[in-house]
C-alpha cells in the first residue's frame, strides 16, 4: 500500500525553529512536496524535493532522503502567521498522495 | 492570471438533490485535479485529468459522483443524488506537470447537504 506519516500537531513559540517530519511508503517515487493550509483556506504550495538534499526558500527549508523514505520541512524564525496545517505530498507512480497534515500552533 | 476559479463558493442543498461544482483551471496547465477535504478523512484525491482526459478516477467514492472536462478551461464535478455524508470542502487544483512541483488550488466549494 501507499502511506505517508506526519505528526498530527506541533507547537512552538515565535522566533523558534520547528521541524515537521514526513515518512512515506509508495509504489514509485517522483518527489516530495509541502503545502501550507490556513484555517478556512486552500492548500498553497511551499516547496518540492525531487532529489536528496536541502531546498531553501526564505524562512522555509525542505529536506529529502530517498534512501530513508523520509523528508522534513524546517520553519525558522517562526511568526504567528505560520500557524496553519502543513501537508507533505508524494508523487507515486501515477498520482500525488497527501499526508494527513500537521497542525502547527505558534504562541507569542 | 486569476488563479484557479471555483464556483459556487458555498452550496447548501437537501439530500437527494443534484449538485454541480465548477472549476476553471489556470490557463496552460495540462493537469486538473478534484479533491475532497473533511476532518475525518483529510484531503482525498477524487479524480484527475490530463489534457481533458480522465486519467485516474479511483478516488471517486461511488457512482453518484461524476466529473467531466469538456475543454481545457472548464471542469465539473457532479453529485447525484447528494447525501449528508458528501458534506465537505471540494477543491479543484491545476498544474503544469504531475511531478508535484506545485499544484495550484482554487478557493474550494464548501458543500453542506442537509
Amino acid at each position: 500500500g501507499q502511506s505517508l506519516e506526519q505528526p498530527s500537531e506541533v507547537t512552538a513559540v515565535e522566533g523558534a525553529i520547528v521541524q515537521i517530519n514526513c515518512t512515506y511508503q509508495t509504489s514509485g517515487f517522483y518527489g516530495l512536496s509541502w503545502y501550507q493550509q490556513h484555517d478556512g483556506g486552500a492548500p498553497t504550495f511551499l516547496s518540492y524535493n525531487g532529489l536528496d538534499g536541502l531546498e531553501e526558500t526564505g524562512r522555509f527549508s525542505s529536506f529529502l532522503s530517498r534512501s530513508d523514505s523520509y523528508g522534513y520541512l524546517l520553519l525558522q524564525e517562526l511568526q504567528m502567521k505560520d500557524s496553519a496545517s502543513y501537508f507533505c505530498a508524494v508523487r507515486g507512480t501515477d498520482k500525488l498522495i497527501f499526508g494527513t497534515g500537521t497542525r502547527l500552533q505558534v504562541f507569542p | 492570471d486569476a488563479g484557479v476559479i471555483q464556483s459556487p463558493r458555498h452550496e447548501v442543498t437537501e439530500m437527494g438533490q443534484e449538485v454541480t461544482l465548477r472549476c476553471k483551471p489556470i490557463s496552460g496547465h495540462d493537469y486538473l485535479f478534484w479533491y475532497r477535504q473533511t476532518m475525518m478523512r483529510g484531503l482525498e484525491l477524487l479524480i484527475y485529468f490530463n489534457n481533458n482526459v480522465p486519467i485516474d478516477d479511483s478516488g471517486m467514492p461511488e457512482d453518484r459522483f461524476s466529473a467531466k472536462m469538456p475543454n481545457a478551461s472548464f471542469s465539473t464535478l457532479k453529485i447525484q443524488p447528494s447525501e449528508p455524508r458528501d458534506s465537505a470542502v471540494y477543491f479543484c487544483a491545476s498544474s503544469l506537470a504531475l511531478s508535484g512541483r506545485g499544484q495550484f488550488f482554487g478557493p474550494g466549494t464548501r458543500l453542506t447537504v442537509l
